[in-house]
């Protein structure tokens, strides 16, 4: 099945710093969404994109919408220990399915 | 409160023996879906349905089925013809928006153990 990359596949950083990673695909989609997933939990929404060139915020995280609609990018300022967590985007593919595509994760780990 | 449920957290069973792992949601979304996340990897698309008593295959539907026959439920079953059953299954739904459907919801998931 198809997959999104996505990039890095892990970081470590310190309390305070500011984190970026993104996804790109080779196909486009309708819509883009990131989430945040704890260890033995299930992924929970952080941002949905809607429209090509979107910027949106929530609160330290600001994600973008590509405006190729092949790629997005999340960004956290000041990230703090409780950032920790393994992070996905999804991409909505354009065809009559409408499903979502899942990026391969990148697992942050944040040092106090 | 609403939201999507699923049972048990961890579920152990023998080699050989099928298991359904429970999905109930009371969002009043009209799409269900059930994936399956392996260590470090991302979510693979088992089985979804986007309307009750039809569902689809996802992109690793062997050794697994499903029912919809109502809207807030959405079991999986794990036969015995899939190979390597022990994994973390997630279901989630989404609301259908005119043709398309809207951001997906995540349950807790399962983790199912086959010894």
């Amino acid at each position: 099945g198809q997959q999104l990359n996505q990039s890095p596949q892990s970081m470590f950083i310190q309390e305070g710093e500011d984190v970026s990673m993104n996804c790109t695909s080779s196909s486009i989609f309708n819509t883009w969404l990131w989430y945040k997933q704890d260890p033995g939990e299930g992924p929970v929404l952080l941002i949905a994109l809607y429209k090509a060139g979107e910027l949106t915020s929530n609160g330290r995280l600001t994600a973008q919408f590509g405006i190729t609609r092949k790629d997005s990018f999340l960004n956290i300022s000041a990230s703090i220990p409780s950032d920790v967590g393994i992070y996905f985007c999804a991409g909505q593919i354009t065809s009559g399915t409408y499903k979502y595509i899942f990026g391969t994760g990148t697992r942050l780990k944040v040092l106090a | 409160d609403g939201g999507i449920t699923q049972s048990p957290k961890y579920l152990f069973r023998k080699e050989g023996q099928n298991v359904t792992l429970s999905c109930e949601q009371n969002l009043n979304h009209d799409a269900m879906y059930w994936y399956r996340q392996d260590p470090g990897q991302g979510l693979r698309l088992i089985y979804y349905s986007q309307i009750v008593n039809d569902f689809q295959k996802g992109d690793i539907a062997e050794g697994y089925s499903v029912s919809r026959e109502k809207k807030e439920s959405f079991p999986l079953t794990v036969t015995s013809a899939q190979k390597n059953p022990t994994a973390f299954y997630l279901c989630a739904s989404s609301m259908r928006s005119g043709v398309a459907f809207n951001e997906q919801f995540f349950g807790p998931g399962t983790r199912l153990t086959v010894l």
